[in-house]
């Protein structure tokens, strides 16, 4: 399995405009998770999704953030507006029970 | 809610042992794991303990369990420069969510 994959691996863009992060969970898994990587906040949970739907959203930041998950082979995470504090390394991850296998994550930046 | 707790730094000289400790509020957590993230990488499951066990040696890593004081440890056997990186600790609940804790950032110097 080519484990999870995150497009694209990096994201320059400028203030205001729209971000889209992509996912794909390896196959077979039921759960999948965002989450999102800073020196100061460390390592949060955005969202994560069990069959497809969205279970806990409360670490979402904002309404600028929104993320879907159309079927169980991918899911997205928009940001719309982006603003420079956004500016981070977001992963994903999918796991089957209990292992959890994370994507090689995007490093946004918002400049 | 749950909480993951680790100290945030642990300077090892190579060779020696490493101990990265972790503690944990959730007594029903099912399994308890460790992972690993390299510079720019993301984060690779490295061992997990499930509740029940107290104890799992796989090659240089030994993970202790003391679900009393809700206690886990992973020992580094043999530390080498090729294990600096930031281990986290996570507990997940059986089908919930995974928590992580912060992260304890392990400098090996030669």
């Amino acid at each position: 399995d080519a484990g999870v994959i995150q497009s694209p691996r990096h994201e320059v863009t400028e203030m205001g405009q729209e971000v889209t992060l992509r996912c794909k969970p390896i196959s077979g898994h039921n759960s999948l998770f965002w989450y999102r990587q800073t020196m100061m906040r460390g390592l949060e949970l955005l969202i994560y999704f069990n069959n497809n739907v969205p279970i806990d959203d409360s670490g979402m930041p904002e309404d600028r953030f929104s993320a879907k998950m159309p079927n169980a082979s991918f899911s997205t995470l928009k940001i719309q507006p982006s603003e420079p504090r956004d500016s981070a390394v977001y992963f994903c991850a999918s796991s089957l029970f209990r292992e959890q296998f994370f994507g090689p994550g995007t490093r946004l930046t918002v400049l | 809610g749950e909480d993951v707790e680790q100290s945030l730094f642990l300077s090892v000289r190579e060779g020696d042992s490493s101990v990265i400790n972790c503690t944990y509020t959730d007594s029903s957590s099912t399994y308890l794991y460790w992972y690993k993230q390299e510079p720019g990488a993301g984060l690779q499951l490295l061992t997990y303990i499930f509740s029940n066990m107290d104890m799992k040696q796989d090659q240089r890593l030994t993970v202790l369990l003391n679900k009393k004081d809700k206690h886990l440890s992973l020992r580094i056997a043999d530390t080498q420069t090729g294990d600096s990186a930031i281990y986290f600790c996570a507990e997940n609940n059986y089908g919930q969510n995974f928590v992580f804790g912060p992260g304890t950032r392990l400098s090996v110097l030669p």
